[in-house]
């Protein structure tokens, strides 16, 4: 079926250093992303998103990635704080129609862990 | 400002019990949403609604569940007959017209035993 989907599970950073986590997607038609981070017992808390006529995203220290020739989403953190651990999601909106709202497909996590 | 609240935060009920969990979103959003979450796992999509009326329920996994919001602003899932099955963080999102990033609340962790 179509699902939003992680390549790697987790992640293991030092302190200081840049993180990528990857996403890929399967549904063309999807026309808004976002990333998420979730921390232990919490909600998710919102990050940064793109929408499908762009390719790059910019925010404070992290930036968002949309390849959409091979379906692919990306989430590069600079300067990775012990802070920034977390369980990462990217989610999809699938413009179904033409009507364009929030229903998000969730991906199943990245666990980013930085090292102090 | 306040963020989306939901209560309780835990709830545990025995199997065949009824339960409800509220959602109350930021003042202003007309759209609201419930995902449910297990472990180890991303949210899913539950009921969205646009105002007082759910525009997309088809993520409710069967008729047991059901979701009001009367007034357009707090919101309520109802669960019937709970099963074991049902275990797992239930989360509400607000957004202020749909098409925009959503504010999740904390959740509430609902354990049936």
């Amino acid at each position: 079926g179509e699902s939003v989907g992680l390549h790697l599970p987790t992640l293991s950073v030092q302190e200081g250093d840049n993180s990528i986590i990857n996403c890929a997607y399967s549904n063309s038609a999807s026309d808004y992303f976002i990333w998420y981070k979730q921390e232990s017992g919490k909600g998710p808390q919102f990050i940064i998103d793109i929408r499908s006529n762009m390719d790059k995203r910019q925010g404070q220290r992290v930036t968002v990635l949309l390849n959409k020739t091979v379906k692919h989403l990306s989430l590069q953190i600079a300067a990775t704080q012990p802070g920034d651990s977390a369980v990462y999601f990217c989610a999809e909106n699938i413009n179904a129609g033409g009507t364009s709202y929030g229903k998000l497909t969730f991906g199943q996590g990245t666990i980013l862990t930085v090292h102090p | 400002g306040a963020g989306v609240s939901q209560t309780p935060s835990n709830k545990v009920t025995e199997k065949g019990k009824y339960v409800e969990l509220r959602c109350d979103p930021i003042s202003g959003h007309t759209a609201l949403y419930w995902y449910r979450q297990s472990l180890g796992q991303g949210p899913e999509f539950l009921i969205y609604f646009q105002g007082t009326g759910a525009a997309d329920d088809s993520g409710l996994p069967n008729d047991r569940f059901f979701a009001v919001r009367p007034e357009g602003s707090v919101s309520t899932l109802k669960i019937q007959r709970t099963e074991r099955g049902d275990s797992a963080m239930y989360l509400c999102a607000s957004s202020p017209t749909g098409i925009h990033e959503q504010f999740f609340g904390p959740g509430t962790r609902l354990t049936v035993l």
